[in-house]
């Protein structure tokens, strides 16, 4: 089983609609978590991070956590063409040896004028 | 601006020769990152670096060195070792003193080896 799985996609969603991204994990002793936005051949950029049981939102963003679940999801609502990008999630374990963000493979957005 | 600089953006090597990517962050973080990126696949990791003096192999390290002799600097050389060099290779940082803090990362340095 993979340490942090996400549907690779592509999910595609009209203009305006809201899209949900999913993301499972699988260590229990994750501490937090975090959503990175990449468009093709860039880096990543962070979008939001999480720490609690619950909801999140800044802005058209909501990041919802539940870690009995183990799973945690990003909504984006009213999406938009530029909103079209690979959506990383990630989580971080505390270990004995330090402090590890594991990465999803990232799930592709496409939001369809 | 505060940031980090991955330099050169596209590095062109031949097998078999060993090549150093650099990573500088003006952003006085503690902690520094090696992740690669392959197409279709999530980021790796392949060393990092809490503190200066001292860094830890990732996940994927076989193949890689680091160093980390400046707080600022965190370069990796990809020897000849390394059986699939070609790839994204992404720099980050995070502050050390909050365990939540995000990483931040470089714009990468995209590799072929032929």
């Amino acid at each position: 089983q993979k340490e942090v799985e996400q549907n690779s996609g592509p999910l595609s969603v009209p203009e305006g609609a809201i899209a949900s991204l999913n993301c499972t994990y699988s260590d229990r002793g994750s501490q937090s978590f975090f959503w990175y936005r990449q468009y093709s051949g860039k880096s990543p950029e962070l979008i939001m991070s999480i720490y609690s049981n619950g909801d999140k939102e800044d802005g058209r963003f909501t990041a919802q956590l539940n870690k009995a679940s183990q799973y945690v999801s990003l909504l984006i609502r009213d999406s938009q063409p530029s909103d079209s990008a690979t959506y990383l999630c990630a989580v971080r374990i505390l270990t004995g040896g330090g402090n590890k963000l594991t990465f999803g493979t990232g799930t592709q957005l496409k939001v369809e004028l | 601006d505060g940031g980090i600089t991955q330099s050169p953006k596209y590095l062109f090597r031949k097998e078999g020769q060993n090549v150093t990517l650099s990573c500088e962050q003006n952003l006085n973080h503690d902690a520094m990152y090696w992740y690669r990126q392959d197409p279709g696949q999530g980021l790796r990791l392949i060393y990092y670096s809490q503190i200066v003096n001292d860094f830890q192999k990732g996940d994927i390290a076989e193949g890689y060195s680091v160093s980390r002799e400046k707080k600022e600097s965190f370069p990796l050389t990809v020897t000849s070792a390394q059986k699939n060099p070609t790839a994204f290779y992404l720099c980050a940082s995070r502050t050390g003193t909050d365990h939540n803090s995000p990483l931040h990362f470089g714009n990468g340095t995209r590799l072929t080896v032929t």
